[in-house]
């Protein structure tokens, strides 16, 4: 079965003070790795996409990294404004038509 | 935001009673996606379409069906709405990865949420 685990549930950090989430995953050959952001009360917006072990992207504050059994999502010097839920997907091993989500890490970044 | 639009975007109804909730995109994609959302389990996935008139079941379809006719819509309904069906409810669409007809990233709409007292 496949499987999306996200680490910590919550993280609580202080404005500067960087730190890394966590997205594990167990499907039979991964198709790719999608991050999302979600703010209260709106949909998921998309952020990266990564396909092979190894590749790293990023935007602004944010960097996506890839190992064969796990993605990392780092935070530099996180402000404020990053606040929110952050949910990594994979598509399942069937295919590319459907998508297992982890349950999310809601990040808060105090002033 | 992909040219995706939900609505009612809030209902609050009663058990027993069917409910339908309308996806609309203006930018012709091929696949469209039904998601629910709540505390503890994240987005589930409930029915998705691949096309008009070609649509297949989620995780978490019992007491849902959909219907896509055109391909800018894509209609969810409860066909009984019960307690449990309280939650938020997600559209979403799903560019192609370049040069192959698989789906790659996804784009979501603002989001219903359905109450059933």
């Amino acid at each position: 079965e496949d499987q999306v685990t996200q680490s910590p549930e919550a993280l609580r950090l202080q404005e500067g003070e960087s730190s890394s989430l966590n997205c594990s995953y167990t499907v039979s050959g991964l198709r790719g790795l999608f991050w999302y952001r979600q703010d209260p009360g709106k949909g998921p917006e998309f952020l990266f996409t990564l396909y092979s072990a190894g590749e790293e992207k990023e935007k602004e504050r944010l960097k996506a990294t890839l190992t064969k059994k796990e993605s990392f999502l780092h935070i530099t010097a996180p402000k404020p404004e990053d606040s929110a839920t952050y949910l990594c997907a994979v598509p399942n091993s069937g295919g590319y038509q459907k998508v297992t989500f982890g349950t999310g890490t809601k990040l808060q970044v105090i002033p | 935001d992909a040219g995706i639009t939900q609505s009612p975007r809030h209902k609050v109804t009663e058990t027993g009673t069917p409910v339908t909730l309308r996806c609309h995109q203006t930018e012709n994609h091929r696949y469209m996606y039904w998601y629910r959302q709540d505390p503890g389990h994240g987005l589930r996935l409930i029915h998705y379409s691949y096309g008009v008139k070609d649509t297949d079941k989620g995780e978490v379809s019992d007491g849902y069906s959909v219907s896509r006719s055109k391909t800018e819509d894509f209609l969810l309904t409860l066909e009984s709405a019960t307690s449990s069906q309280t939650s938020v409810y997600f559209c979403a669409i799903r560019f192609l990865v370049a040069g192959t007809v698989e789906g790659g990233e996804a784009f979501f709409g603002q989001g219903t949420r359905l109450t059933v007292v």
